[in-house]
């Protein structure tokens, strides 16, 4: 089975601090993904990885960025944390085979920013 | 996680009946569609997908709908249990590769006992 983890369930953050969050996930798939989700208005992507070194932009980047140094690691940051940002905060892995379109989900972060 | 539920639309089935769990989508280019199911505190989880090549598929208790000229797509989940309340998301590919999917704002499944 495949497994996407994320490093925190909860994470409780001050508007200003750095933010950092880590998915791992142990299938050798080649795209990554972190989306938040709001009530009402489902799960938007913000960035994504098609390898490693490579980023795109989802539909909501602003404020946040991403790394991926390895294949199997994928970390959203938030330079400098505002309260907007409260949400869950999911990662997604896929492969580019032949479910290309299916995405695994880890357990979500909920983060909350004061 | 428990706040998804605040003001997604709701469908509440006894179990032991069928559910039909409904979504239109907007891309009449898109190509693969995908129902997700989200149970409180964890991420979405794949259920069961379609090509836009098929009208219909099945898996286990699961079917699929997919009506291409009105641009909508159902789940239909049979004799509904407990463990199926949920909320269900649909999913349609966008054109483009990267398997950059739009996601449905969900809608929440309550199964009475």
């Amino acid at each position: 089975d495949v497994k996407v983890t994320q490093s925190s369930r909860y994470l409780v953050k001050r508007t200003g601090e750095k933010v950092f969050l880590e998915c791992v996930q142990d299938m050798d798939h080649e795209n990554m993904f972190w989306y938040r989700q709001d009530p009402g208005l489902g799960l938007r992507l913000i960035y994504f990885s098609y390898d490693v070194k490579m980023k795109e932009k989802g539909d909501i980047p602003e404020g946040y960025s991403v790394s991926r140094e390895k294949k199997e690691r994928f970390s959203l940051i938030l330079e400098s944390a505002s309260t907007n940002q409260t949400s869950m905060c999911l990662c997604a892995s896929g492969s580019s085979g032949q479910r290309r379109d299916t995405q695994y989900f880890g357990p979500g972060t909920r983060l909350t920013v004061l | 996680g428990e706040s998804v539920g605040l003001h997604l639309p709701t469908l509440s089935v006894q179990e032991g009946d069928n559910s039909i769990i409904n979504c239109a989508y907007s891309n009449s280019a898109s190509d693969y569609f995908i129902w997700y199911k989200q149970e409180s505190g964890k991420g979405p989880q794949f259920i069961i997908d379609i090509r836009s090549n098929m009208d219909k598929r099945q898996g286990q208790r699961v079917t699929v709908l997919l009506n291409k000229t009105v641009k909508h797509l159902s789940l239909q989940i049979a004799a509904t249990q407990p463990g199926d309340s949920a909320v269900y998301f649909c999913a349609e590919n966008r054109a483009g590769g990267y398997q950059k999917v739009t996601f449905g704002t969900g809608t929440k499944l309550q199964v009475i006992p």
